[in-house]
């Protein structure tokens, strides 16, 4: 079946620093995929999604390239932010079973300090 | 344009009681999903439903779980006979009305935090 690995975390880094979150995928087809970010307390919220091979999603400094020969979607950002400090899924639909249902990694926490 | 509803937002229950949870789409979303959230886990799919439909129901236990999304009124996960091991958080999320072969974003609740004593 599907599934999505993420690095582990907690990630921790200095303000301004260069991010990158590792995610990889097994799915058959092709499948869209996606990041989501969940603040303490809160629910996901969509960061950024791409839906065919050699696609960029980017949102909010925030960017990742489908890359189908390699099967990941990594997260990059090239400064960041104390208001960054979440936890990050990675997430993929393959658009099978009639809907979209998202398979997710585990998550990778992100904490920043000043 | 209100966001995903869920409620309640924590519910502490005993062991063999029933806990209801509810969640309401935003406007005009006819599609609702249900996930669970283990501690220190990722989440992981139970049910899509459409009004008055369960369309994928392949991640739900087989005993105790059930859900439905009413013509009118909130779409209702239940969970009869609660064990501690059903202590998670549960998001319901909603999309739009999706058209084949698309992907539509799935908006997702601020989620109810079952606590089993």
């Amino acid at each position: 079946g599907d599934s999505v690995t993420q690095m582990e975390g907690p990630v921790t880094l200095s303000e301004e620093a260069f991010l990158t979150i590792n995610c990889t995928y097994t799915a058959t087809g092709y499948p869209s995929l996606f990041w989501y970010v969940q603040y303490p307390g809160e629910g996901l919220q969509l960061l950024l999604k791409a839906t065919k091979a050699d696609d960029k999603g980017s949102n909010k400094g925030f960017e990742a390239t489908y890359r189908k020969e390699t099967t990941s979607f990594h997260l990059e950002k090239g400064s960041v932010q104390v208001s960054d400090s979440a936890v990050y899924f990675c997430a993929l639909s393959d658009g099978k079973g009639g809907g979209n249902k998202l398979t997710f990694g585990t998550g990778t926490q992100l904490k920043v300090e000043l | 344009n209100a966001g995903v509803m869920q409620n309640p937002r924590h519910l502490v229950r005993r062991r063999g009681q029933e806990a209801r949870l509810r969640c309401s789409p935003m406007k005009g979303h006819s599609h609702v999903y249900w996930y669970r959230q283990l501690p220190e886990e990722g989440l992981k799919f139970m049910v899509y439903l459409q009004k008055e439909n369960i369309i994928d129901e392949s991640g739900m236990p087989k005993e105790r779980f059930s859900a439905e999304f009413p013509k009118e009124g909130p779409s209702i996960l239940r969970i009869q006979q609660v064990v501690r091991g059903d202590s998670a958080a549960y998001f319901c999320a909603s999309s739009p009305r999706q058209l084949a072969g698309t992907t539509d974003t799935q908006y997702f609740g601020p989620g109810t935090r079952l606590t089993v004593l």
